[in-house]
C-alpha cells in the first residue's frame, strides 16, 4: 500500500512570492490535514479537508489556502510568503472521524523563504 | 491554547535502558495517541489509547492512560539506537472530533 505522498519534497521561494504544496493520500482515506513544523518547535495545525470540503482551519493568516480535489489529494498554498513561513509542511490522511483514527504522514515538503 | 505537553523536552539514555516520557493535557478526551518522527521525516502512529481504556501494548511499547489526572505515559523497553526520535501526544476534545491537537514532543536520544 502506497503511504502519503508530498511533492516537492524542498521548495525555495523568495519573500512575496506564493508557493504551492501537493498531498496524495492513502487510498481510501477521505481526510487530509495540513501542519506546519517550524524548526524545533512542534506541529501546527493549519487545515483539515474531508470529502472535498474545508471542515477546519487553524489559526493561521488568509493567505494560507487549501482545497481537496474528487480524488482526495490535496493542495496547500501560501501566498505573499513571508521569512517565518520557512518550515517543514506536513500533509496526513485519514479514515474519516479525526480524533478517532490514527493519522498518516507524509515526509513533508521543507519550504525555505529567502 | 497548548492541549497535549509531553515531558520531559529532552531524555538521553543509553542503549538497553527504558525510556519514560508523560504528557499532560488539559480538558477532557475521547482518545490520545502518540507519534515517533524521526529527524527531517513524518510522523509515524504508535499507539491510540481511548478514553475508557487504562493501558495498552504494542511490542516495546506500553502506554498508560490516568483520566483523573488528565496524563499519560510513554514507555519504551529495551531502548535501542534506532529509538532516536521526537515523541509526541496528540490529543482530541471530548466535546467534538474536530480538532487534534499535538504536543510540542520530548527528543529521545539513546546512546549506543
Amino acid at each position: 500500500e502506497a503511504g502519503v505522498t508530498q511533492s516537492p519534497t524542498h521548495l525555495i521561494k523568495t519573500r512575496g512570492q506564493q508557493a504551492t504544496l501537493r498531498c496524495s493520500p492513502i487510498s481510501g482515506h477521505t481526510s487530509v490535514y495540513w501542519y506546519q513544523q517550524a524548526l524545533g518547535l512542534g506541529l501546527q495545525f493549519l487545515l483539515w479537508y474531508d470529502e472535498g470540503e474545508e471542515r477546519n482551519r487553524g489559526n493561521f493568516p488568509p493567505r494560507f489556502s487549501g482545497r481537496q480535489f474528487p480524488n482526495y489529494s490535496s493542495e496547500l498554498n501560501v501566498n505573499a510568503l513571508e521569512l517565518e513561513d520557512s518550515a517543514l509542511y506536513l500533509c496526513a490522511s485519514s479514515l474519516p472521524g479525526q480524533g478517532n483514527q490514527p493519522q498518516h504522514f507524509g515526509d513533508g515538503t521543507r519550504l525555505s523563504i529567502l | 491554547s497548548q492541549q497535549g505537553e509531553e515531558d520531559p523536552q529532552a531524555l538521553s539514555i543509553q542503549e538497553g535502558e527504558n525510556a519514560t516520557m508523560n504528557c499532560s493535557y488539559k480538558t477532557s478526551i475521547n482518545n490520545l495517541q502518540w507519534y515517533r518522527q524521526n529527524s527531517g521525516r513524518g510522523l509515524v502512529h504508535l499507539i491510540l489509547i481511548r478514553s475508557n481504556e487504562r493501558e495498552k501494548h504494542s511490542g516495546r511499547l506500553r502506554v498508560t492512560l490516568d483520566t483523573s489526572k488528565k496524563s499519560s505515559s510513554l514507555l519504551i523497553t529495551a531502548s535501542r539506537a534506532a529509538d532516536t526520535a521526537s515523541y509526541f501526544c496528540a490529543t482530541d476534545d471530548e466535546t467534538s472530533y474536530d480538532k487534534v491537537i499535538f504536543g510540542p514532543g520530548t527528543s529521545l536520544s539513546v546512546i549506543p
